[in-house]
């Protein structure tokens, strides 16, 4: 069974840091491109960034660029999400998300995200 | 506000048929697939339908999406009351960034 179970959540205040990890299993991590999507409680989905197997191709929402750093360790199948001048509306459920992908023409996209942690919560307040 | 654009409600009664909009922009819908997500309520997101109107395995044939131009709908047939949940679309961007809508909540009757 594929699981990604997520951890580093808290509480933190204003200006401060947290990074967050997600650790794969059942699944071959390397094959896959993966992503953190976040959502802040009673609100919708927001996605925050992705990264690709390899590392070579990385993207920010425009809220969080320039303060959060995603990467990966193919040799421990983990995710990481270090987060930087953390603000209130940091506040949210953060989910490790799997990035299903698919390739045609001799290239590979992005695609549907077809597995998904529990998250965790990271509340950002003084 | 999000990208894509959705209802906030959509309501129907067991074993009637039920569709939910998103709306877009020829950056994201009118470019890229759409894919939709189902959250029941305290859970994770699940995905439901991807690439326009594929199902995973698992899901099923009653949950059906569709796109035309810069729009989508999912459909949904034979309401059951587990279907009651939030249903999000989504679409890549050309800034290769992801865009959700901003949820539509489906209350059956």
């Amino acid at each position: 069974e594929v699981q990604l179970v997520e951890s580093g959540g808290g509480l933190v205040q204003p200006g401060r840091s947290l990074r967050l990890s997600c650790v794969a299993s059942g699944l071959t991590f390397d094959d896959y491109a993966m992503h953190w999507v976040r959502q802040a409680p009673g609100k919708g989905l927001e996605w925050v960034s992705g990264i690709s197997w390899n590392s070579d191709s990385i993207a920010y929402a425009d809220s969080v660029k320039g303060r959060f750093t995603i990467s990966r360790d193919n040799a421990k199948n983990s995710l990481y999400l270090q987060m930087n001048s953390l603000r209130d509306e940091d506040t949210a459920l953060y989910y490790c998300v799997k990035d299903k992908g698919y390739c045609t023409g001799g290239r590979c996209y992005s695609d549907a995200f077809d597995i998904w942690g529990q998250g965790t919560m990271v509340t950002v307040s003084s | 506000q999000s990208v894509l654009t959705q209802p906030p409600s959509a309501s129907g009664t067991p074993g009637q048929r039920v569709t939910i909009s998103c709306s877009g922009s020829s950056s994201n819908i009118g470019s890229n697939f759409v894919y939709w997500y189902q959250q029941l309520p305290g859970t994770a997101p699940k995905l439901l339908i991807y690439r326009n109107n594929q199902r995973p395995s698992g899901v099923p044939d009653r949950f059906s999406g569709s796109k035309s131009g810069t729009s989508a709908s999912l459909a949904i047939s034979g309401l059951r009351s587990e279907d009651e949940a939030d249903y999000y679309c989504a679409a890549w961007d050309d800034s290769l960034t992801k865009v959700f809508g901003g949820g539509t909540k489906l209350t059956v009757l």
